[in-house]
């Protein structure tokens, strides 16, 4: 049972360069989001999906672009990398948006030289 | 804005000894849900406990519980004969209407032996 995949583990990017880090769940949760990890910050929401089709902002989206095409996939894009995107990020899953278990990812760490 | 607060950046306890973690959170809804999740160094998030508001019986899994007081929105972890794995990141968070889930910015617990 693979969980919650995201790929890739690791990512060097230049100022300006775009990427998608990818994120896969095979539980099918309706509820998927993404936050980014940052020293003393803690955890902070950028995205999340409450089924397919479906998006909505959280607290850090600017930079960010998301979408939810199927169940399984919520991909994320940064469109134009910057420094202060250099981050860890978590894709993380649940039954339903409503107070159940959160299922993560096992992170990505965004290097933006 | 960020609505749970741990005041503790770092603690440390002596393997077997009893360590509390403290929370606060802020929300105006009288229906919620708090956890306390755990990161340890390999980053995967684990839930640790999980408390509805609504109970007012104190969550207990294992060695681990809360000391729930709703009225001071107080939500602590209270960890019992610690031992060297429980040295980790622990992440409080809060669920409540709507809203994603809202996490603290953690507090490093170090177990000594």
């Amino acid at each position: 049972n693979a969980g919650v995949t995201q790929t890739p583990k690791f990512q060097v990017l230049k100022t300006g360069q775009s990427m998608t880090l990818q994120c896969a769940q095979d539980m099918n949760h309706e509820y998927m989001s993404w936050y980014r990890q940052d020293p003393g910050m803690g955890l902070r929401l950028i995205h999340y999906s409450v089924g397919a089709g479906i998006t909505d902002q959280g607290e850090v989206p600017n930079g960010y672009n998301v979408s939810r095409s199927t169940t399984e996939d919520f991909p994320l894009r940064l469109l134009s990398a910057a420094p202060s995107q250099t981050s860890v990020y978590f894709c993380a899953s649940s039954y339903s948006s409503v107070a159940w278990e959160l299922f993560f990812g096992e992170g990505s760490r965004l290097t933006v030289l | 804005a960020q609505t749970v607060t741990q005041s503790q950046p770092e603690m440390s306890v002596q393997e077997a000894e009893t360590v509390t973690l403290s929370c606060t959170y802020d929300t105006s809804e009288s229906d919620y849900y708090l956890f306390w999740y755990k990161q340890p160094p390999s980053r995967q998030m684990i839930l640790v406990i999980r408390q509805e508001a609504y109970k007012q019986q104190n969550a207990t899994e294992n060695r681990f519980s809360v000391n729930f007081q709703k009225a001071a929105k107080s939500f602590s972890l209270k960890i019992s004969d610690s031992q060297l794995g429980d040295a980790a990141m622990y992440f409080c968070a809060r669920y409540s209407g709507n809203t994603p889930l809202v996490f603290g910015k953690g507090t490093r617990l170090s177990v000594i032996a």
